[in-house]
């Protein structure tokens, strides 16, 4: 059972356009939330985390979007960039049993010159 | 220092091979974790070691065997590897292995198995 989930397996945008990537979660017990970008042959690379009592998030050209009563945040990359190329995973975790990080299955975001 | 370090790269090994992967970090971090990632698929837990103690092992086979020397070492000793163990293994650390703790991860060991 998917707890995390980015239905989306990839996006296209143009540079300088507004990049939304989505992820959906089913397990109420998550609190805090997290993505993450990998480049091929690399580790996933830490970008922006929220907690759920928050709804916003923003560093630089990052900004998270948490909307608790769907279920759903968003990472929202503004200009995006073709450095951005990458896969993003989004990733949650909660207390106790639900501590540890739970994966999406990633998106893979192009950003065309 | 704000990394986490992998060695080797690279590893081939044959069925019958012993070999180990070895991770460090010196960011006081006092859980680190050791993840499978096959191509196209998120990273799979398969160890967490909170102050040097093996607090999360996920059903991972035997011939997988973790080992945590001290605070900054974590080391993965592999035996009689299955072809299928071909993968990304990546490392990972955090503060604490409580939530709400960023896990900052190695680049990866890249693994196959003949």
């Amino acid at each position: 059972d998917q707890q995390v989930k980015q239905n989306s397996p990839s996006l296209s945008v143009q540079e300088g356009r507004i990049s939304i990537l989505n992820c959906d979660y089913t397990n109420s017990m998550f609190d805090y939330f997290l993505w993450y970008k990998k480049y091929p042959a690399e580790g996933p690379t830490f970008l922006i985390s929220i907690s759920s009592i928050k709804d916003k998030n923003e560093d630089g050209r990052f900004t998270v979007f948490l909307n608790k009563s769907a279920k759903h945040l968003s990472l929202h990359i503004v200009p995006s960039q073709p450095g951005d190329s990458a896969v993003y995973f989004c990733a949650a975790s909660g207390t106790g049993a639900n501590s540890k990080l739970t994966f999406g299955k990633g998106i893979t975001l192009s950003v065309r010159p | 220092d704000t990394e986490v370090t992998q060695t080797p790269k690279h590893l081939v090994m044959g069925m019958t091979n012993k070999k180990s992967l070895k991770c460090e970090q010196h960011m006081g971090h006092r859980a680190m974790y050791w993840y499978k990632q096959k191509a196209k698929k998120p990273p799979e837990l398969m160890f967490v070691y909170s102050y040097e103690k093996l607090s999360i092992n996920e059903s991972v086979p035997s011939r997988f065997s973790p080992e945590c020397p001290n605070s900054s070492l974590l080391n993965l000793h592999l035996h009689a590897l299955q072809p299928e163990d071909s993968a990304l293994y990546l490392c990972a650390s955090s503060l604490t292995s409580g939530r709400a703790n960023e896990q900052f991860f190695g680049p990866g060991t890249r693994l196959t198995v003949l």
